[in-house]
């Protein structure tokens, strides 16, 4: 069992719709919970980071995190062009990284 | 500040050689990490260094290694090539060892021919 899961999509919303990107990791250990976003060729870029139950917001993005679920997932509001990229969900257990294989977003103008 | 830097960007190698890639962290970070990526596998830890000595380790085979050095200037050397070594390699600093916050470099793509 991989210690983080993600559907690889590819995920296709409008723009201006919301993108609901979600992440599920095997180890009720894991303590700290990412996403980071990446673009083609390019590397990753970390956009939030959540380490309580519930949920955290950044602009028009939202983490929300349900340890009981082992559960984590990313919501864009007001998705735009310039959204499109993978995203990628990790966990930190044991103070190391743990990633999943990422989610492709499409946002279609 | 300046980021993550890594060298070379772009590398094709032979089966069977040897490859060294250089990570220079951003100034003051003293913990550089290292990982692999492909399509199939993702992100995967390959190994962490702080104060020059390995901290963690990954699941890769010995022909994996790293070092770093006093400046916190990491190599990364993968010997005896295989196909399946075709990745990007990243390189990630942070300011302390096993720190929740980590930034990437731009990675060193590497095709094993």
């Amino acid at each position: 069992q991989k210690e983080v899961e993600q559907n690889s999509g590819p995920l296709s919303v409008p723009e201006g719709a919301i993108a609901s990107l979600n992440c599920t990791y095997s180890d009720r250990g894991s303590q700290s919970f990412f996403w980071y976003r990446q673009y083609s060729g390019k590397s990753p870029e970390l956009i939030m980071s959540i380490y309580s139950n519930g949920d955290k917001e950044d602009g028009r993005f939202t983490a929300q995190l349900n340890k009981a679920s082992q559960y984590v997932s990313l919501l864009i509001r007001d998705s735009q062009p310039s959204d499109s990229a993978t995203y990628l969900c990790a966990v930190n257990r044991g103070n190391q990284f743990y990633f999943g294989t990422g989610t492709s977003l499409t946002v279609i103008p | 500040k300046a980021g993550v830097t890594q060298t070379p960007r772009y590398l094709i190698k032979t089966r069977g050689q040897q490859v060294t890639l250089s990570c220079s962290p951003i100034s003051g970070h003293r913990s550089v990490s290292w990982y692999q990526q492909t399509p199939g596998q993702g992100l995967q830890f390959l190994f962490e260094y702080f104060s020059e000595t390995q901290r963690n380790k990954g699941n890769f085979p010995g022909r994996f290694s790293g070092r770093q050095f006093s400046n916190s200037r990491s190599e990364m050397n993968v010997s005896t090539l295989e196909l399946g070594d075709s990745a990007l390699y990243l390189c990630a600093s942070s300011l302390e060892a096993q720190a929740n916050t980590i930034y990437f470099g731009e990675g060193s793509w590497l095709t094993v021919v």
